[in-house]
């Protein structure tokens, strides 16, 4: 079947614009996490989503950044005024549902801000 | 703070050759360990998971892994190494009662050499 998919696979934007990533998760997954993944930093987890209740927003790194998930389903994250720190590639990952079930991560997009 | 310690940033080994990549973790809880790896240019896939039971994992690709609980490690093993194993190997962790968020490594990059 399809797995998770993201997009665009790449993004190059100027410092303080505003640009915002897609994910789909794998059907009938209900948990959905981002991360990121740079140079620096390593592999960071950003936000999780499970079903209906309130997403895990601990790791995302300032106001600049947000997330939501529509309909149980698609996710977006968005991030604000973009700076050259915010290059990185940004995973997505679904899994079906309970917190030590598989996550299937998607290619990712690689986000350069120039 | 949860933390996991990836020693070894290469590994260059030659085809056929055994190999070990290290992997320790410091949690003052209980946790579930994984083992992702990255081909290049491609998105992360799970090699195996340890979450109870037998402290031997066999995963894919003939990998294997122990958990030692006295001292806090789950190193990565495959008796015989391919071309096609180079990539990149990414140890995780869970704290129990968690989110689901994983806790990445900093990775250990595989060199086989012909």
């Amino acid at each position: 079947g399809a797995g998770v998919s993201q997009s665009p696979s790449n993004k190059v934007t100027e410092k303080g614009k505003d640009v915002e990533l897609r994910c789909d998760p794998i059907s009938g997954h209900t948990a959905l996490y981002w991360y990121r993944q740079s140079l620096g930093q390593g592999l960071e987890f950003l936000i999780y989503f499970q079903g209906n209740s309130a997403p895990d927003k601990s790791g995302l790194p300032s106001d600049r950044f947000s997330a939501e998930r529509t309909g149980g389903s698609v996710s977006t994250l968005t991030i604000q005024r973009t700076q050259q720190e915010d290059s990185a590639v940004y995973l997505c990952a679904s899994s079906p549902g309970t917190f030590t079930d598989t996550q299937y991560f998607g290619p990712g997009t690689r986000l350069t801000v120039l | 703070a949860q933390s996991v310690t990836q020693l070894d940033s290469q590994v260059p080994v030659f085809e056929e050759a055994p190999v070990e990549l290290r992997c320790n973790y410091s949690s003052s809880v209980s946790v579930y360990l994984f083992w992702y790896v990255q081909y290049p240019n491609q998105g992360l896939q799970l090699l195996l998971k340890y979450l109870s039971g037998s402290t031997l994992v066999k995963g894919i690709n003939g990998f294997e892994a122990e958990f030692n609980k006295s001292q806090t490690s789950f190193h990565l093993r495959k008796p015989s190494v391919h071309i096609s194993d180079t990539a990149e190997y990414f140890c995780a962790v869970i704290r129990s009662g968690n989110t689901g968020k994983l806790i990445f490594g900093q990775g250990t990059t595989l060199q086989v050499k012909p």
